[in-house]
């Protein structure tokens, strides 16, 4: 079956700082999604790779698909604290359902 | 615009009774997915439905048990609760395959 590795699994960062989350796969992914979830909440979605190379931007967050669709990095440029929460990679293969990875938890400090 | 709708949004129950979860998915949804997220925890799949017929089925125990209604929307039937099932209880739903999954806020499900 499929597994999802994210890291780093917690990350703290002083605002305004980049950083970067990773997300690889055990076997190719056909669809790569980010979502956000607040605790306690529900998932917010983020973006949606599913072409090798993809790389898709929504404000200051940016999402890629490698050439090889086994590993996905998310990077927030100048984070803020309404960046903080938990974000988890999700990974649709041939049948219809998705699996997650573990998560990362990121905290913004002011 | 609508988003998935779950209720309800808490819920506390006793150690042998059951639960009935229910999710109304974004209109002309026809896909609806059941997941359950223990504290501190991913959320873990537990069975979905297209067109009103089980789709897949993952790590849902047999006390479990869940529909999806002619107006797509579904519900989660629960008996015999145990101190384990306490978690947070998502429905998501979507329009065809590898499409994105749109969440609903989940039910908080508290088992005493």
């Amino acid at each position: 079956s499929q597994e999802l590795e994210q890291s780093p699994q917690s990350l703290i960062v002083q605002e305004g700082k980049n950083l970067t989350i990773n997300c690889t796969s055990s076997k190719t992914l056909y669809g790569l999604y980010w979502y956000k979830q607040k605790y306690g909440e529900g998932l917010i979605f983020l973006m949606m790779l599913q072409k090798g190379g993809e790389e898709k931007s929504h404000e200051k967050i940016t999402a890629k698909l490698d050439e090889k669709k086994q590993q996905s990095s998310l990077h927030i440029t100048a984070s803020q604290p309404s960046h903080a929460g938990i974000y988890l990679c999700g990974a649709g293969g041939r049948d219809d359902k998705i699996i997650f990875g573990k998560g990362t938890r990121l905290h913004i400090l002011p | 615009a609508a988003g998935v709708i779950q209720s309800p949004r808490h819920l506390i129950k006793e150690k042998r009774e059951t639960a009935t979860l229910k999710c109304y998915p974004i209109p002309r949804h026809d896909t609806v997915y059941w997941y359950q997220q223990g504290p501190g925890q991913d959320p873990q799949f537990l069975i979905s439905f297209y067109e009103k017929m089980q789709s897949d089925k993952g790590s849902i125990p047999d006390r479990f048990s869940a529909q999806q209604f002619s107006d797509y929307h579904s519900e989660l039937n629960m008996s015999s609760l145990e101190l384990g099932d306490s978690a947070l209880y998502f429905c998501a739903s979507t329009r065809g395959v590898h499409e994105k999954l749109f969440f609903g806020s989940g039910t908080q499900l508290s088992v005493l």
